[in-house]
């Protein structure tokens, strides 16, 4: 059974950068045809997809964050993680990390708890 | 950005009624539609993926249905674990993006 755990600061201050990290149990963020995944939740609102990284490395953006965000991993520690530089208050949220499935359909099957970042002075 | 719109955005149901949520996107997404419930503090939970194939584990009373642009789930038979909030996902391309979600909430 995959398991993620999202890990980092609940509080970064405005202009700073957001980093977390996601460490998977369960199995490997090498393995073929999956995504890993950050995904956020704005107080009340929706969920909005942030970006991917690949098991290959290579990366995928949200292109409203792109210009801001980057997300790396590191396969012998089985985790991924998430930078989101120039935070404002309108990047306080909870960030999920998730296993994403790229086969015939792409779909998020595994989610980890949630990090709440508020972004506050 | 391909825009996701459900409806409702808040539904109040009695435990063993059959509800319907709604899902429109902005254009033509085939069967590339997922439907996730979510609880407070807890993660999200896929429940449909290619707009009607169940995932394992999900109980046969969700079903969805839909291609093109309109798309819906569907709970035969509300049981007290179902009341939750559910979002729609288009996977057709970058970025993914969600419905605003519906509230099921207890009569």
């Amino acid at each position: 059974q995959v398991q993620l755990q999202e890990s980092g600061p609940g509080l970064v201050k405005p202009s700073q950068t957001l980093s977390l990290t996601c460490t998977v149990s369960g199995g490997s963020i090498s393995t073929a045809g999956y995504y890993w995944s950050w995904i956020r939740q704005h107080p009340g609102e929706g969920l909005e997809w942030i970006g991917d990284i690949y098991f290959s490395g290579s990366t995928t953006y949200n292109p409203s964050l792109e210009s801001r965000v980057a997300i790396s991993r590191d396969t012998s520690k089985i985790q991924f993680s998430l930078r989101l530089s120039s935070v404002t208050a309108a990047d306080t949220a909870i960030y999920y990390c998730a296993r994403s499935y790229s086969g015939s359909y792409y779909y998020s099957d595994y989610w980890g708890q949630g990090a709440l970042v508020t972004v506050s002075s | 950005d391909i825009q996701m719109t459900q409806s409702p955005s808040s539904l109040s149901a009695s435990i063993g009624d059959r509800v319907t949520i709604t899902c429109r996107a902005s254009q033509s997404i085939s069967i590339y539609l997922n439907w996730y419930q979510h609880k407070p503090g807890k993660a999200p939970n896929l429940l449909i993926y290619g707009a009607s194939s169940l995932q394992s584990g999900v109980p046969s009373r969700f079903s969805g249905s839909g291609s093109g642009t309109d798309f819906t789930l569907s709970i035969s038979s509300l049981q007290p674990e179902d009341f939750a909030s559910y979002y729609c996902q288009q996977s057709y391309s970058t970025p993914y993006t969600f419905g605003q979600g519906t509230k099921l909430e207890i009569k």
